[in-house]
C-alpha cells in the first residue's frame, strides 16, 4: 500500500497566517492527490484535486502544488472559518485509496 | 442537488455483521464514471478508506479489510450497501457514504456520517 505522512500533525496559528501542510507518498503517485477539509463533528469537504486544482467554490486563498512523493497545501491567509483539520488522499492506487494522518490547524 | 446518507444500525455486538446502507439522490449509478464510496472515521482518528464501488459494478476494497467488506448497489432504488464481518470493539467508528465524480476518484459530495459502537 502507499502510505501518505502529513506533517506537521498538529499547529497552531493566527488569523492572517500564512500555513503550508506537507503530505509526502512512499511511492510516486504523480499528481493523484487531494486534499480535505473537515471541521469538527462535520463531514470532510474536498479543496483540492490532482495536487493543484482547486474544486468549485473553495476559496482562492486554498493552494496545492506538488507532484511524485512531495505535496503541499497553503492556505495564504488564514481565516477564522480554516481552523479544522485537513487531510491529504492519494488518487493513484486503485487498491487503497489511503488518506494521511491529518494535520490539526488550531488558533494561536 | 447530490445528497448521500447513511442508514444502519449504531450498536452492533462483537462478531456481528454490520450492514450499512447509503441512500443518494442528484445522481445516477448508471452513469459512466460515477462511483460510490464508503470511509470510515474512529473517533478522535483519521480518515479510512474503506471501498468503492462504480457505475459499471467495478468494486475495490481497502486491501487490510478486503475480507471482511462487501460493497454492492441497487441502481434502481438508489442505495450502496456495505456489509462488514466478525466486528470488534475497533471498528467503532463513524462510517460515510461518499460521491465519486469518477474523474481522479475523489470524494466530492459526503453524507453526514453515522457512528457504529461496537460492544457487548
Amino acid at each position: 500500500d502507499i502510505q501518505l505522512t502529513q506533517s506537521p500533525s498538529f499547529l497552531s496559528a493566527s488569523v492572517g497566517d500564512r500555513v503550508t501542510i506537507t503530505c509526502r507518498a512512499s511511492q510516486g503517485i504523480s499528481s493523484y492527490l487531494a486534499w480535505y477539509q473537515q471541521q469538527p463533528g462535520k463531514a470532510p469537504k474536498l479543496l483540492i484535486y490532482a495536487a493543484s486544482t482547486l474544486e468549485s467554490g473553495v476559496p482562492s486563498r486554498f493552494s496545492g502544488s506538488g507532484s511524485g512523493t512531495d505535496f503541499t497545501l497553503t492556505i495564504s491567509s488564514l481565516q477564522p472559518e480554516d481552523f479544522a483539520t485537513y487531510y491529504c488522499q492519494q488518487l493513484n492506487n486503485y487498491q487503497a485509496l489511503t488518506f494521511g494522518g491529518g494535520t490539526k490547524v488550531e488558533i494561536k | 442537488q447530490i445528497t448521500l446518507k447513511e442508514s444502519g444500525p449504531t450498536l452492533v455486538k462483537p462478531t456481528q455483521t454490520l450492514t450499512l446502507t447509503c441512500t443518494f439522490s442528484g445522481f445516477s449509478l448508471s452513469t459512466s464514471g460515477v462511483g460510490v464510496g464508503w470511509i470510515r472515521q474512529p473517533p478522535g482518528k483519521a480518515l479510512q478508506w474503506l471501498a468503492l464501488i462504480f457505475w459499471d459494478d467495478e468494486k475495490r476494497y481497502s486491501p487490510s479489510l478486503k475480507s471482511r467488506l462487501t460493497i454492492t448497489k441497487d441502481t434502481s432504488k438508489n442505495q450502496v450497501v456495505l456489509t462488514m464481518t466478525n466486528m470488534d470493539p475497533v471498528d467503532t467508528a463513524t462510517y460515510y457514504c461518499a460521491h465519486s465524480p469518477g474523474s481522479w476518484l475523489v470524494l466530492d459530495y459526503w453524507g453526514q456520517g453515522t457512528l457504529v459502537t461496537v460492544s457487548s
